[in-house]
């Protein structure tokens, strides 16, 4: 199996600030990876493929990069509706997910 | 749009099987790929299995003992069978639309059409 990590594990952040997760896999993915957005009691929302492509309806201030076993999820100005938590899964074998980062209010 | 909607029982008992169903509308359920996720209460997302409309499947490793997914084209839907559960297996269950490409070694996908997920607790 592929496993994922991701850090920090929970972040306390502003209203328009920047905010950054990142994520890695024990083992190149290439760019085979995707980040979801899952809010309390609601099923994940997929935000980004492929690394780095933006599903669409997803509003521009998500982004994401990296490849082979470094990822990065950035939300360029956190705004209310974004306090969530966030999970990457790596699509390079069987999908696995990271253990999340949750994004609350500071 | 396509939506998924997940049934099934909500309480089973230790050792018995666990059924659900998830039924597609707004849209074919043919050339897709179609996965089952489970969360544990507070926990993360683990992936349970995939199907293919034309019936061909493969399972996370490990589950794969006790599970099985299965299809009917004619009704739109698919289905979960988890068979000698446990409370470990009391979770959050959703269906999701797998977009990619799936085989016997891997499964290139990303889950982007989910249901609202179905509460499975496993309890006597």
């Amino acid at each position: 199996d592929i496993q994922m990590t991701q850090s920090p594990s929970s972040v306390s952040a502003s209203v328009g600030d920047r905010v950054t997760i990142t994520c890695r896999a024990s083992q190149g993915i290439s760019s085979w990876l995707a980040w979801y957005q899952q809010k309390p009691g609601k099923a994940p929302k997929l935000l980004i493929y492929a690394a780095s492509s933006l599903q669409s309806g997803v509003p521009s201030r998500f982004s994401g990069s990296g490849s082979g076993t470094d990822f990065t999820l950035t939300i360029s100005s956190l705004q209310p509706e974004d306090f969530a938590t966030y999970y990457c899964q790596q699509a390079n074998s069987f999908p696995t997910f990271g253990p999340g980062t949750k994004v609350d209010i500071k | 749009q396509v939506q998924l909607q997940e049934s099934g029982p909500g309480l089973v008992k230790p050792s018995e099987t666990l059924s659900l169903t998830c039924t597609v509308s707004g849209g074919s359920i043919s050339s897709y790929y179609w996965s089952w996720i489970r969360q544990p209460p507070g926990k993360g997302l683990e992936w349970i299995g995939y199907i293919y409309y034309s019936g061909s499947t493969n399972y996370n490793p490990s589950l794969k003992s006790r599970v099985t997914i299965s299809v009917d084209t004619s009704k739109n839907q698919f289905s979960l069978k988890l068979s000698s559960v446990t409370a470990a297996d009391t979770a959050v269950y959703y269906c999701a639309r797998t977009n990619g490409y799936c085989s016997s070694t891997s499964c290139r996908g990303y889950m982007d059409v989910w249901g609202k997920g179905t509460t499975v607790t496993v309890s006597s």
